[in-house]
């Protein structure tokens, strides 16, 4: 069985700090791993995604993810927080060759002036 | 070009009434999900579709719960019989291929409320 633990719930930093969202996974098989963000009244959105090729993943809007097997870890940086990053993160594992996507219960980002 | 969306955005039902909420995902796309988000949660699977066919229903919580997407586009998630636990975010998700590497892209989501 696949599973998600986001840590912390909440995460705030200040304006132009560093933003890191940290995210562990449990997977029997590769996983295939996905950051989501979730703005107010609206869905998902993919900020980037690992699927077996560069270990060090570029998304949307300045974030990158990397890939550790050894520590099965897939964490969320961007090196300078804007006022538009407040929302709520979401990361999620699915199965090489599968189709079903397991969510964990999400990290809500608070960004300070 | 127009993305998933969902109908209605909030309903409120009465416990014991039935409700069904519609889904239109992106033209072309194969895959449907349906999810559940409860307040405070991450999305929860209920669903799969890869066009008409229903390939995994093992997140549906009871079979008061049905869903179906006949012609392989529209979608209809039903809850038969509201309960007060059934209160959450439904959302719906479409991708253009079955594997789950493609990206799925999210409704803003049905509301329920039951009271």
């Amino acid at each position: 069985a696949q599973s998600v633990t986001q840590l912390g719930s909440h995460v705030s930093v200040s304006e132009g700090a560093l933003v890191l969202l940290r995210c562990n996974y449990s997977s029997s098989v590769p996983p295939y791993l996905f950051w989501y963000v979730q703005y107010p009244n609206q869905g998902l959105q993919l900020l980037l995604k690992y699927t077996s090729a560069a270990t060090l993943v570029k998304g949307i809007n300045g974030f990158e993810a990397e890939f550790k097997k050894s520590e099965t870890s897939f964490h969320l940086t961007k090196p300078s927080a804007h006022m538009s990053d407040a929302a709520e993160y979401f990361c999620a594992v699915s199965n090489t060759g599968g189709f079903k996507t397991i969510f964990g219960a999400g990290t809500r980002l608070f960004v300070k002036a | 070009g127009a993305g998933v969306s969902q109908s209605p955005r909030y309903k409120v039902a009465k416990r014991g009434q039935d409700v069904a909420l519609r889904c239109d995902p992106i033209s072309g796309h194969v895959s449907l999900f349906w999810y559940q988000q409860a307040l405070g949660q991450g999305p929860e699977f209920l669903t799969y579709f890869q066009n008409e066919a229903q390939l995994d229903k093992s997140g549906l919580p009871s079979d008061r719960f049905f869903a179906e997407r006949p012609e392989g586009s529209v979608s209809t998630l039903k809850i038969q019989r509201t309960q007060q636990e059934d209160s959450a975010v439904y959302l719906c998700a479409s991708s253009l291929g079955g594997s789950s590497s493609y990206e799925q892209y999210f409704g803003p989501g049905t509301r329920l409320t039951v009271t």
